[in-house]
């Protein structure tokens, strides 16, 4: 089974800050890596996928990059709704798609 | 608008079942696999369950294989997880998520991602 990991576990940023959050599969997936925010008591939100494609609707200050094992979801400005928890997702042993544990972005 | 509803959760005892419910529209439900990913109180989110658009092809976690089965009716545009022998463990708030299919010149290959989520019922199982 491919293992996801993410780091840092949690953070603490200012409005307007740039924040990165890495992500790392046990095994190469290519491409096959998904970003998704979630809000407390909401339904995860789809951000990324294939790495670094935005889904429509998804404000351009997210991206995403990486290939193979290593893999980072970026936000160029920190904004007040941003405030959440951010997991990466494995798609290329489909149909089993493994979440990462998660990465708890707070305010400082 | 298209939208996932689930229901059918509530408080269940150890060793009991329960039969969950994922209502589907504004779009065609037949055209896409859909999964159930669960969280358990403060912690991260689990894939449960797949089935495939047509229903042929079913997938589970290990921590719950042998125990749920994963359903769909196209004609009622309604998925289904049944639950059994539930555990302590099973207690969690339960998505059913939509997955597109979708060609990806850039790979070049088929690529997989959850784009619509329903808001979620919650699983508790107490004596």
């Amino acid at each position: 089974d491919i293992q996801m990991t993410q780091s840092p576990s949690s953070l603490s940023a200012s409005v307007g800050d740039r924040v990165t959050i890495t992500c790392r599969a046990s095994q190469s997936i290519s491409s096959y890596l998904n970003w998704y925010q979630q809000k407390p008591g909401k339904a995860p939100k789809l951000l990324i996928y294939a790495a670094s494609s935005l889904q429509s609707g998804v404000p351009s200050r997210f991206s995403g990059s990486g290939s193979g094992t290593d893999f980072t979801l970026t936000i160029s400005s920190l904004q007040p709704e941003d405030f959440a928890t951010y997991y990466c997702q494995q798609s290329y042993s489909t149909p089993i798609f493994t979440f990462g544990p998660g990465t708890k972005v707070d305010i400082k | 608008e298209v939208q996932l509803v689930e229901s059918g959760g509530g408080l269940v005892q150890p060793g009991g079942s329960l039969r969950l419910s994922c209502a589907a529209s504004g779009f065609t439900f037949s055209s896409y696999a859909m999964h159930w990913v669960r969280q358990a109180p403060g912690k991260g989110l689990e894939y449960v369950s797949a089935i495939s658009s047509n229903g042929g092809s079913t997938y589970y976690a290990n921590s719950v294989k042998g125990r749920f089965t994963i359903s769909r009716d196209n004609s009622k545009n309604t998925l289904y997880l049944q639950m059994g022998s539930l555990r302590a463990e099973d207690m969690a708030v339960y998505y059913c998520a939509r997955v597109v299919e979708q060609w990806l010149v850039r790979l070049p290959s088929y690529y997989y991602y959850m784009d619509v989520w329903g808001k979620g019922t919650t699983v508790t199982v107490s004596s």
